[in-house]
């Protein structure tokens, strides 16, 4: 069971926009930075959104990261083929001192 | 260029240990936190451990007393002590370097199999 729950999928048709959830508590997501990450199968997990909203270089403006409360949301606008892969959120979590993550979204297009 | 290059993986028995490095480059070392999260077959990911830049350690109640991560500023490295291996702990490990003591960059990963 995952400190941060996101739903185990998402989908939506080229073109479209996906939202993807990530809800914690106050100890991780109410008073941290939330990061998110995309994988693709076989391969390791690449940063794609910190500090809540901002892109790492390289990384399309089409994945905008938002956060309200305990709660943090990935949104993928103009969705594309080659954005089928699997979504982590993650936090530090002041209470376990460690971070958490999210279980995972998959999202198929 | 950010680079993370991780080693030590391999077949280990049940109840052995096994050390895990991760060679960094690109940046400079000494300032960063540096991670290891591992991924079981077809699971997510799940944080393990983190040294930060003055050395002071946190760890994951899954390894907590098993595993210990160290690092030498020196030769760039993160080093990951893995004792009492347990089937359950195969799984992919990725070393990471630190950010907002989040993670930001991964290396690619090195695949620990235990099995008898």
């Amino acid at each position: 069971q995952s400190v941060l729950t996101q739903p185990p999928s998402a989908s939506g048709t080229p073109g479209q926009s996906v939202t993807i959830s990530c809800s914690g508590s106050s100890s991780n997501i109410g008073t941290n930075y939330v990061y998110w990450y995309q994988q693709f199968p076989g391969t390791a997990p690449n940063f794609l959104i910190y500090r809540n909203n901002q892109w790492p270089s390289g990384v399309p403006e089409r994945f905008s990261g938002s956060k309200s409360g305990t709660s943090a949301s990935l949104a993928i606008s103009g969705l594309r083929s080659e954005d089928e892969a699997i979504y982590y959120c993650a936090a530090w979590d002041d209470t376990l001192n460690a971070v958490v993550f999210g279980g995972g979204t998959k999202v198929i297009v | 260029q950010v680079q993370l290059v991780e080693s030590g993986g391999g077949v280990v028995q049940p109840g052995r240990s096994l050390r895990l490095s991760c060679a960094a480059s690109g940046f400079t070392f000494s300032s960063y936190g540096m991670h290891w999260v591992r991924q079981a077959p077809g699971k997510g990911l799940e944080w393990l451990a983190v040294i930060w830049f003055n050395e002071n350690e946190n760890y994951g109640d899954a390894v907590r007393g098993r595993f210990t991560i160290s690092r030498d500023n020196s030769k760039n490295s993160v080093y990951l002590d893995m004792t009492s291996l347990r089937v359950e702990d195969t799984a992919v490990y990725y070393c990471a370097r630190g950010r907002d003591r989040v993670i930001g960059h991964w290396g690619q990963g090195t695949l620990v199999t235990v099995s008898s």
